[in-house]
């Protein structure tokens, strides 16, 4: 068990729909990844928030937001769902930034039909 | 842009044997981690070993070693004794000493440890 928690662990949605996915750090984590995990792109960074603020940006779609609150955890965002949408993704935390290791969550699996 | 491959997508070995995995890189950084994550059927990626390019000694972890060569952006994962739990997908993957911190993974080696 890393620490990181993720909700929920499934999820299954129709296209077009918007989706949550949340993510509770490591306690005292200050820093959040996403990441999504699908079978033709494998593993990809999508975005990192540092004690609430945006970090780095990766190959995340406009259709994708997130956040970080003051409590630190994390919110993933996913509007007008596709098919191709449909993956893991997973929620890292890290104490810092830059020179930290990160600690994934179990991920939330994400269906889109 | 820093890539990460491993030329292996699958291997199968058994039980008690020796196995290396391969990964190479390309960056032009000269300060940077480079990770073995290991993904279990269970789906939860597991942080295997870490090296600092830095370093010259290779890292290790009770059966898990690697084998870094920086001139040639090689590092190789081998498990020794390996063990049926072994068996999972095996990720080699880059970050930056720097602000931009995300990992960067291969596509993954899939490893299945034969009774």
């Amino acid at each position: 068990d890393s620490g990181v928690t993720q909700t929920p662990k499934h999820l299954i949605t129709a296209t077009g729909q918007r989706v949550t996915l949340r993510c509770s750090p490591r306690s005292g984590d200050l820093s959040v990844y996403w990441y999504q995990q699908s079978l033709d792109q494998g593993l990809q960074f999508l975005i990192q928030y540092y004690n609430g603020e945006e970090r780095a940006k990766g190959n995340i779609l406009e259709r994708f937001s997130a956040q970080q609150f003051p409590d630190l955890h994390s919110e993933l965002n996913l509007s007008s769902l596709e098919l191709g949408d449909s993956a893991l993704y997973f929620c890292a935390s890290s104490v810092g930034a830059g020179e930290f290791e990160q600690y994934f969550g179990p991920g939330t699996r994400l269906t889109v039909t | 842009a820093q890539t990460v491959t491993q030329s292996q997508p699958e291997m199968s070995v058994q039980e008690a044997e020796t196995v290396t995995l391969s990964c190479t890189y390309d960056t032009s950084e000269n300060n940077y981690y480079l990770f073995w994550y290991k993904q279990p059927p269970s789906r939860q990626m597991i942080l295997v070993i870490r090296q600092e390019a830095y370093k010259q000694q290779n890292a290790t972890e009770n059966r898990f070693s690697v084998n870094f060569q920086k001139a040639a952006k090689s590092f190789s994962l081998k498990i020794s004794d390996s063990q049926l739990g072994d068996t999972a997908m095996y990720f080699c993957a880059f970050m930056k000493m720097n602000r931009d911190d995300k990992i960067i993974f291969g596509k993954g080696t899939r490893l299945h440890i034969l009774p």
